[in-house]
């Protein structure tokens, strides 16, 4: 069964360092999706992204977050100046346009900022 | 306001038993899109079951059940003979605005189900 993928499962980085966290969604789905959760909170959306761009972003997603579909394949969320308080498990999910539109979720990457 | 509520931080239920997850949401929109998401202590999100605003009868998916309430804007999740393994927490999402796909979810704070062997 097609399922996202996400790497890395974890990562470590220090405060104001710059991380790319990368995902790749199901072959012929057509839109893409950030979320966050911090731990013990609900998940959050970030950004959705579809034909190349944005399509919409929450208040959350501010000029230190970029996203990115460099490929045919990957897909991916840019940190500019990680803060401790971006410390969270960082969602990647997928969708195809058509009759369901239920969004699949890749496992995570945790992201643990020092 | 909050879109989604879950009113049940915590629940127990003995094995085999069905129990009943609450979900109510706000929306002014007469097209959305409701879903009910699985995260086990592993900490993947696992899709369940989708019930559209349209949607005449209410979503069945193997012991997944949604009783969709319209009108008092509920859409419970019903786990039927629950199983171990189901032990985890249960979010409650919306999608809001047109069938298209490219809409945001919005969360609700979820439960934790544990069950008791």
């Amino acid at each position: 069964e097609p399922e996202v993928t996400q790497t890395p499962s974890h990562q470590v980085t220090q405060m104001g360092q710059e991380v790319i966290l990368r995902c790749v969604p199901i072959s012929n789905h057509l839109y893409f999706y950030w979320y966050r959760q911090i731990l013990g909170q609900k998940v959050e959306f970030l950004v959705s992204f579809y034909n190349n761009e944005i399509s919409e972003k929450s208040e959350i997603f501010d000029d230190q977050f970029s996203v990115e579909r460099p490929d045919g394949s990957n897909f991916t969320l840019k940190i500019r100046s990680t803060k401790l308080e971006d410390s969270a498990m960082y969602f990647c999910a997928s969708s195809e346009e058509g009759q369901r539109d239920e969004q699949y979720f890749g496992p995570g990457t945790r992201l643990t900022v020092t | 306001a909050q879109k989604i509520t879950q009113t049940q931080p915590g629940m127990f239920v003995q094995e085999k038993e069905a129990v009943t997850l609450d979900c109510t949401y706000d929306t002014s929109d007469q097209s959305y899109g409701l879903f009910w998401y699985k995260q086990p202590s592993s900490g993947e999100m696992i899709f369940l079951i989708y019930q559209g605003s349209y949607d005449e009868q209410n979503a069945t998916e193997g012991r997944y059940s949604l009783n969709f309430q319209k009108a008092r804007k509920s859409a419970n999740l019903v786990i039927s003979a629950s199983q171990l393994g189901d032990s985890a927490m249960y979010f409650c999402a919306m999608r809001e605005g047109y069938r298209n796909a490219g809409n945001m979810l919005t969360f609700g704070g979820g439960t934790r189900l544990m069950v008791k062997p």
